[in-house]
């Protein structure tokens, strides 16, 4: 079967780093998806991989290993309003999106 | 304001009864599509159109009926739903579908509740 794995929960610091880990298995790949949610509120898309290597956006850099099958969103300087859940997604062979269960993130002060 | 709005934000429902969820996107896109997101699962994709067809129906129950009369509008009617499909359920359009780099638009969905 189809799986994607990433932690059910993370806390980190105000102003400090957190890497949010993603797995996957799935039939072929066509890409991998970060999107952020905060409570009550719509996902938004914030980064897509489909080649090895980190790509970065201001403060928000995701990394892909295909030949791993593993992902992560590193998050610097961390702010209070980027607590939320991050949710990972994977199109497969046939472009279908596997999700994850979202990982919450608790900034602390 | 993502450019997906969907409507009621919340909803109180006996199993009796019956509603609709509504939602409407202005980004012209050609697809779109209903999820349901249950606290600590995975987004369950339940339905995919494309220009206006219904293209995927991931066995979900007939108590569930989509309904999408233009590009911009999709409807989810909802009857004798059981307590656990309450949950939150979530529209999103992308441009098209069928490619790798696919973004999704979500609404911020609507929140079900069957007593």
């Amino acid at each position: 079967g189809q799986n994607i794995d990433q932690p059910t929960e993370m806390t980190a610091t105000e102003g400090a780093i957190v890497q949010i880990n993603c797995t996957y298995q799935t039939s072929g790949f066509n890409g991998l998806f970060w999107y952020q949610q905060h409570a009550g509120e719509a996902p938004t898309f914030l980064s897509y991989n489909v080649l090895d290597g980190l790509e970065e956006k201001g403060r928000f850099s995701s990394f892909l290993s295909r030949s791993k099958g593993y992902s992560y969103l590193l998050l610097k300087e961390l702010q209070m309003k980027d607590s939320a859940s991050y949710l990972c997604a994977v199109t497969d062979s046939n472009y279908q999106l596997i999700w994850g269960a979202g990982t919450k993130l608790i900034i602390k002060p | 304001e993502t450019g997906v709005t969907q409507t009621p934000r919340h909803l109180v429902m006996g199993m009796t009864n019956k509603k609709s969820l509504k939602c409407e996107q202005h980004l012209g896109h050609n697809a779109m599509y209903w999820y349901k997101q249950s606290a600590k699962k995975p987004l369950e994709l339940m339905f995919v159109y494309s220009l206006e067809e219904r293209v995927e129906n991931n066995s979900v129950p007939s108590r569930f009926s989509p309904e999408c009369p233009n590009s911009s509008h999709l409807f989810l009617h909802l009857h004798t739903l059981q307590p656990e499909d309450s949950a939150l359920y979530l529209c999103a359009s992308s441009p098209q579908r069928g490619s790798g780099a696919n973004v999704l638009t979500f609404g911020a969905g609507s929140r079900l509740t069957v007593l």
